[in-house]
């Protein structure tokens, strides 16, 4: 079984101070690991992805996560957010191979205070 | 475009109707997978398929609803005889088998039932 849990269902950061969004996972087999950020009105867009090679993953806009297996932990930072980072973000855990479907968390919604 | 599409993007219809999702993944993706968001919450699988072949369903996938990919290129997702709790976003994603699961949603489709 997989599941993710997100600790924060709400965080709030200055511009241009670091961002920190938590993610927790459970999974019986070898995970793939992802964040999605979701801005409305608009569809889920892939940040970063883990898929058993590097354990600090860098993705798009400046964010990256870093892979913790001996917490299960797939941590979202960015060093400076921008007004533009404002969004839903979604912490994902899979099977790393087989077919199978995502599970994702319940989300946390950043906000960017000018 | 290259990405995901989905029709309509918004349906509203009264209870007890049937309607249906089309969703256009990405031409050379072989995985097809349907999902459900309700306000608040993250994405819960739905279904999903390999080329025509339905390979897993979710228990929240109910009688009502059915869906197919009868070409393995586009799919549809009908709910038969709709009730309010199926008000909800209903997101379709694609991915090639061999890619570490990394999938690509299309904008969604809302669906309110009055």
């Amino acid at each position: 079984a997989q599941s993710v849990t997100q600790l924060d269902s709400h965080v709030s950061v200055s511009e241009g101070t670091p961002v920190l969004l938590r993610c927790n996972y459970s999974s019986s087999y070898s995970p793939s690991l992802f964040w999605y950020v979701q801005h409305p009105n608009k569809g889920l867009q892939l940040l970063l992805k883990y898929t058993s090679a590097a354990t600090l993953v860098k993705g798009i806009n400046g964010f990256e996560a870093e892979f913790k297996k001996s917490e299960t932990s797939f941590h979202l930072t960015k060093p400076s957010a921008h007004m533009s980072d404002a969004a839903e973000y979604f912490c994902v855990v899979s099977r790393l191979t087989g077919a199978n479907n995502l599970f994702f968390g319940t989300g946390t919604r950043l906000t960017v205070i000018p | 475009d290259t990405g995901v599409s989905q029709d309509p993007r918004h349906k509203i219809t009264k209870r007890g109707q049937n309607v249906t999702f089309r969703c256009d993944p990405i031409s050379e993706h072989n995985r097809l997978y349907w999902y459900r968001q309700t306000l608040g919450q993250g994405p819960e699988f739905l279904t999903y398929f390999q080329n025509e072949a339905q390979l897993e369903k979710s228990r929240l996938l109910s009688d009502r609803f059915s869906a197919e990919r009868p070409k393995g290129s586009f799919s549809t997702l009908e709910i038969q005889r709709t009730e309010q709790g199926d008000s909800a976003m209903y997101l379709c994603a694609s991915s090639l088998a061999a890619a570490y699961n990394e999938q690509f949603f299309g904008p969604g489709t809302r669906l309110t039932v009055l």
